[in-house]
């Protein structure tokens, strides 16, 4: 199966700007990736997708290299609000099983 | 904003019992899914159904069963209950494949 490969945690202060890095080697030609937040006691939640090049919302920006071999997630000027696990997931239901499989996801504790 | 409901946050049930977990979403999606989140194992796939009636194998289907009768409710059933499905419930849907899965708040099963 493909694979998501992510930090397991990260630290950060109020204010800076936080990158957290996703590999997906063998993403396919039709796979999209996606990144979600996660709270504790509550279901993930949608933050960004994209396809390639940069995307940007809102709440943060998705890089991805031309090879689309890896992704980063920016979240700039964190808030202790920010804490919280992030996962990165790569295909669609189209893609089969592999697609919807999350990842550990990445630990980010935001201190004052 | 997409609502996904479900029916219960906490739940416990005994060894051997059959357990119903409901799920509820309210914008017409056709992609419904189940998964189970244990510390340190992040999100795994049990079921997921397209269509009304339809339903596909997760990762990790056994042991659980699901049932899709109507397209805004997807159920989840245990057909006896075991200790090791102790866990966390999440339910998601989706418009389509490539598009991000919302989520509900889950439920937290334990089983004694």
């Amino acid at each position: 199966l493909a694979k998501t490969t992510q930090p397991i945690s990260m630290d950060s202060y109020e204010g800076q700007e936080v990158n957290i890095t996703c590999s997906h080697n063998n993403i396919a030609t039709n796979d999209y990736i996606t990144w979600y937040q996660q709270f504790p006691s509550q279901g993930p939640r949608f933050i960004i997708q994209g396809y390639k090049t940069k995307v940007t919302n809102e709440v943060a920006s998705l890089f991805i290299p031309a090879d689309r071999k890896s992704s980063t997630l920016s979240l700039p000027r964190v808030s202790l609000s920010d804490t919280a696990v992030y996962y990165c997931l790569v295909g669609g239901m189209d893609t089969g099983r592999r697609a919807l499989t999350f990842g550990s996801g990445t630990r980010l504790q935001v201190q004052p | 904003d997409v609502k996904v409901t479900q029916s219960s946050r906490y739940l416990v049930k005994r060894t051997g019992e059959k357990v119903f977990l409901e799920c509820v979403q309210d914008m017409d999606h056709e992609n419904m899914f189940w998964y189970r989140q244990d510390p340190g194992l992040g999100l795994r796939l049990i079921y997921f159904s397209y269509d009304v009636k339809m339903k596909e194998k997760g990762d990790i289907p056994e042991g659980y069963s699901v049932s899709r009768e109507k397209k805004e409710r997807f159920s989840l059933i245990l057909e006896s209950a075991s200790t090791n499905q102790t866990s966390m419930y999440l339910c998601a849907s989706t418009v389509n494949s490539n598009q991000p899965q919302h989520f509900g708040d889950g439920t937290r099963l334990s089983i004694l």
